[in-house]
């Protein structure tokens, strides 16, 4: 149980082009879920908290018109990466916390490249 | 605010080492303690955790201790493998919160 899927895996995406990642809970209702940011050989930054039907929080420096968090429902939520530039180039990850409790289940991660 | 200060890789180790990752934390009330493991590619996967003050977590052959004493949750395997070779990260999480807040991570790479 507690399986948290992300789709694509990898993209590639010219400069000026939005990108949509979707992080999934498949077996149960995440009412709060994560978005994280990973640089290569780094640790996680959290971005934004999310709970379902609200508007998401974003931690300090993360521009809210950038990276843009929906989570519409109880088992899906969406990060749009908008008008994307090469800086924008890194490993999203997403993580997931049902009614349950609060530990965070996390997603395969997305390789986000921009060209 | 909380922290977690890992041990700085990367560690480079023979199988059947012996391999442990420092980390200590700083953080208010009673918080969980994590270690996640990352391989190549891939997202985090919960190693093991310890919820209150002594408990022993352990998964996979690896175990820490929570200990309050010296706010430490150190990782520890008695004989690795090549196929424990990956970045591992301890966090921490507050009493009563969702958030993780995550040490720097440690490359491991198990040689054969």
């Amino acid at each position: 149980g507690a399986v948290v899927s992300q789709h694509p895996s990898r993209v590639i995406c010219k400069s000026g082009t939005s990108v949509k990642i979707e992080c999934r809970s498949l077996d149960f209702q995440a009412t709060t879920m994560f978005w994280y940011r990973q640089f290569p050989k780094q640790s996680l930054m959290l971005m934004a908290t999310s709970n379902e039907g609200s508007k998401a929080t974003y931690e300090q420096g993360v521009e809210k018109d950038k990276f843009l968090i929906n989570h519409a429902s109880l088992t899906l939520s969406t990060l749009t990466v908008t008008s994307a530039h090469p800086e924008d180039s890194s490993f999203y990850i997403c993580s997931a916390a049902g009614t349950g409790g609060y530990e965070q289940f996390f997603g395969p991660g997305t390789r986000l490249t921009v060209l | 605010g909380n922290s977690v200060t890992q041990m700085e890789g990367p560690v480079t180790l023979s199988e059947e080492a012996f391999l442990t990752i420092n980390c200590t934390y700083t953080a208010t009330g009673y918080p969980s303690l994590f270690w996640y493991v990352q391989y190549p590619g891939e997202g985090l996967q919960l190693l093991l955790k310890a919820t209150k003050a002594d408990d022993k977590g352990s998964n996979k052959g690896f175990e820490a201790t929570y200990r309050k004493e010296t706010t430490s949750f150190h990782l520890e395997k008695g004989s690795v493998q090549v196929s424990d070779s990956a970045v591992y990260f301890c966090a921490l999480r507050g009493s009563n919160d969702y958030k993780l807040s995550f040490g720097a991570g440690t490359t491991v790479t198990v040689r054969a």
